[in-house]
């Protein structure tokens, strides 16, 4: 099984504030992606990253894919209280279609 | 991208009962579904995948005889809970990929689920 650790597990930062979520592993995955939940719904697709070394921005987030594509990281500048959810990022896993997602990033932006 | 209905949103039953949750993809023909399961503050679990016409294929731990999926059509799979206890009580969540695991999942909006 691979294994998707995800650092902070937790995040509380002011509004304005800048922030970086890790996403790491041992294993090499074909491509990445970020998904960001709010509670009591489902995830909803960021990004999906293939490359080694990519980068992709999204409006105030920028994703980066390392470059052994076994990491990634997601920052978000002048983070806004909308930012807030759990964000999770995911990966193939092996059998058809299947993928595995990261132990999750509780951010909190506050007012 | 692919549109997922996933009914209800939200049911409390008591303890020994069953309950259904339905999972729908309302614009494309899904042979694959998955279900998982989420505690708070948790990240998603896949508990099985589940496959049109033919029998879902669980993750290790995860008992079938308890969670039974049923994936009648292209656009329906079903997960029911049978003899609920308080520890099934979570968050399930469906998805299907609509054009393979490059392009992401869509989430269905979830079931909470409260055992009493």
């Amino acid at each position: 099984t691979q294994l998707l650790k995800q650092s902070p597990q937790f995040l509380s930062i002011q509004e304005g504030e800048n922030l970086t979520v890790y996403c790491n592993s041992s294993s090499v995955f074909s491509s990445l992606q970020w998904y960001r939940q709010e509670p009591g719904e489902g995830p909803v697709l960021l990004v999906t990253v293939v490359t080694g070394g990519e980068v992709k921005k999204l409006k105030r987030l920028t994703f980066q894919f390392g470059d052994a594509r076994k990491d990634s990281s997601l920052h978000i500048t002048a983070a806004q209280p909308g930012d807030t959810g759990l964000y999770l990022c995911a990966g193939p896993s092996g059998g058809y279609q299947k993928v595995t997602f990261g132990t999750g990033t509780k951010l909190q932006v506050i007012p | 991208g692919a549109v997922v209905s996933q009914h209800p949103s939200w049911v409390i039953c008591k303890s020994g009962t069953s309950v259904k949750i339905e999972c729908r993809s309302l614009d494309f023909q899904a042979t694959t579904m998955f279900w998982y399961r989420q505690f708070p503050k948790q990240s998603l679990m896949l508990m099985a995948t589940s496959n049109e016409g033919s029998k879902a294929t669980y993750e290790q731990g995860v008992e079938k005889d308890k969670f039974l999926i049923n994936h009648a059509s292209l656009t329906l799979s079903t997960l029911t809970v049978t003899s609920a206890h308080p520890e099934d009580s979570s968050f399930y969540i469906c998805s299907l990929t609509g054009q393979g695991t490059y392009y992401g999942y869509t989430f269905g909006s979830g079931t909470r689920l409260t055992v009493v």
